[in-house]
C-alpha cells in the first residue's frame, strides 16, 4: 500500500491568483497521477507526472494552466495557475506502487472566489 | 479512448434492501477497480479485479468482473446507512478510466 499526503487539504483563493497544491508519499512510486474532481462529477485525468522529465497532460489540459513538477520519486506538485471560479475542484494526487492498484490521497478542495 | 458507463447514477433504498452497480464498457480492461468515497474524502480503494470472470467477496460487498473484461459490477446486500457514499468504478492501470459515479443512498 501507499500512505500519500496532500497539502493543503483546502483553501480559498481570489481569482486570478495561482495555487500550488504538494503531494508526498511514503515510499518511491514510478508513477504518480493528477486528478481533477468537479462538484458532483467523477474524477478526470489531468496529467502524469514523470520522474524527471515534463508531465504528460491528458487532452483539455494544458502545461501553462496546470504546471507540474516531479523532483523525485516520493513527492509531486501540481499548480493551478491563473484561477479562475470553473477550477473550483477537488484535486486528487495518485499513486500506482504495483501496477493494477492505484491509491488516492485526501485530496486538495479548492474554491475560487 | 476508452470509456466506462455506470449506472445508475442515483440509487436511494431503504435498509436491508440489495442493490447492483453496473460498469460497462465497449473495451477490454487490463484490471478495473471499485472505490467508495465519502464526502470530504478521497476515493478509497474497495477492490481490484484483474481476471475474467473473476468474483470477489468484502463482507456484504461482491465484485464481479465479466468474462470479457469489459464490465464489471458491484453488489451489496442488507444495505445499511453507513454504506451510504460515492461508488466509483475505474479501469486501466495507472491512468484510469472512471465510471460517472453512482451516489447510494440508504436510509434507516
Amino acid at each position: 500500500s501507499a500512505v500519500i499526503s496532500q497539502k493543503p487539504s483546502r483553501d480559498i483563493c481570489q481569482r486570478g491568483t495561482s495555487l500550488t497544491i504538494q503531494c508526498q508519499v511514503d515510499s518511491q512510486v514510478t508513477m504518480m497521477f493528477w486528478y481533477r474532481q468537479q462538484p458532483g462529477q467523477s474524477l478526470t485525468l489531468i496529467a502524469t507526472a514523470n520522474q524527471g522529465s515534463e508531465a504528460t497532460y491528458e487532452s483539455g489540459f494544458v502545461i501553462d494552466k496546470f504546471p507540474i513538477s516531479r523532483p523525485n520519486l516520493t513527492f509531486s506538485t501540481l499548480t493551478v495557475s491563473n484561477m479562475s471560479p470553473e477550477d473550483s475542484s477537488i484535486y486528487l494526487c495518485s499513486v500506482a506502487p504495483s501496477g493494477n492498484t492505484i491509491y488516492f490521497g485526501e485530496g486538495s478542495w479548492l474554491t475560487v472566489v | 479512448t476508452q470509456l466506462l458507463e455506470q449506472s445508475p447514477q442515483f440509487l436511494s433504498i431503504q435498509e436491508g434492501e440489495n442493490l447492483t452497480v453496473y460498469c460497462n464498457s465497449s473495451s477490454v480492461f487490463s484490471s478495473l477497480q471499485w472505490y467508495r468515497q465519502e464526502p470530504g474524502e478521497g476515493p478509497v480503494l474497495l477492490v481490484t479485479v484483474v481476471t475474467g470472470g473473476e468474483v470477489k467477496k468484502l463482507k456484504r460487498l461482491t465484485f464481479q468482473f465479466g468474462d470479457a473484461r469489459k464490465d464489471s459490477s458491484l453488489h451489496i446486500t442488507a444495505a445499511q446507512p453507513g454504506d451510504t457514499g460515492l461508488y466509483l468504478c475505474a479501469g486501466g492501470s495507472g491512468k484510469l478510466t472512471f465510471g460517472q459515479g453512482t451516489i447510494l443512498t440508504v436510509h434507516p
